[in-house]
């Protein structure tokens, strides 16, 4: 079974700080994806970054970036400079490998609430 | 840009009653999935499909099912609602670069 675990149930941070928001993630498979989503107060999902377990490159965009590693199951997000318009919540998510190619369904943790004080 | 579309943004149904949530993807998307959002539990998958008439049960489909007559559609049924189904329904469809694509949701109030 796949499992996705955000502790971080919620952070508050003063803008322009940085903020790094943990995902730890149990999988069987050999081959999965990792993800991040956005949901702002709208309620909408937006996505943010897709990885596979063949790429452990650290990726950058922009004031974000991620940090994955296989080693500790972690795929975690940082933000730089943090913004108001940051504050929602986000979400970490996992999905195995579909037998006709591609992501299957995904597994979410329970996401963490970042509150952005300017 | 990906575009879904939820039947309703809100919707209030009495126990018992049989109850449609309609999604609609314009990019020709072959997967389809439901998922539910209830405060502490995060995400839950309930039915997906990787093609029309097919589907497949996520981790929580009783007391669900699904129809996929058509790519573009992906319903979800309550086929007698309860006050357990209250809840955030949100439809996603994923596009060729794997990421999934998510809906507004349909905040069900059943009662």
């Amino acid at each position: 079974a796949q499992k996705v675990t955000q502790a971080q149930t919620e952070i508050s941070v003063v803008e322009k700080e940085d903020v790094t928001l943990d995902c730890v993630y149990e999988t069987r498979d050999t081959t999965y994806y990792l993800f991040w989503y956005k949901q702002p107060p709208s309620g909408e999902l937006v996505f943010l970054i897709r990885r596979n377990s063949f790429d452990e490159q650290n990726e950058i965009s922009g004031r974000y970036s991620w940090n994955f590693q296989k080693s500790t199951s972690s795929f975690n997000f940082t933000i730089t400079a943090s913004q108001v318009v940051d504050s929602a919540v986000y979400f970490c998510a996992l999905s195995g490998w579909y037998s006709g190619g591609g992501a299957d369904g995904l597994t979410f943790g329970k996401g963490t609430h970042l509150i952005i004080q300017p | 840009d990906v575009k879904v579309t939820q039947s309703s943004r809100y919707l209030v149904k009495r126990t018992g009653e049989k109850v449609f949530l309609e999604c609609v993807q314009d990019m020709d998307h072959e997967n389809m999935f439901w998922y539910r959002q209830d405060p502490g539990l995060g995400l839950r998958l309930i039915y997906f499909s990787y093609d029309v008439k097919m589907k497949e049960k996520g981790d929580i489909p009783e007391g669900y099912s699904v129809s996929r007559e058509k790519k573009e559609r992906f319903s979800l049924i309550l086929e007698s609602a309860s006050t357990n189904q209250t809840s955030m329904y949100l439809c996603a469809s994923r596009g060729t670069g794997d990421e999934q694509y998510f809906g507004p949701g349909t905040r069900l109030t059943v009662t």
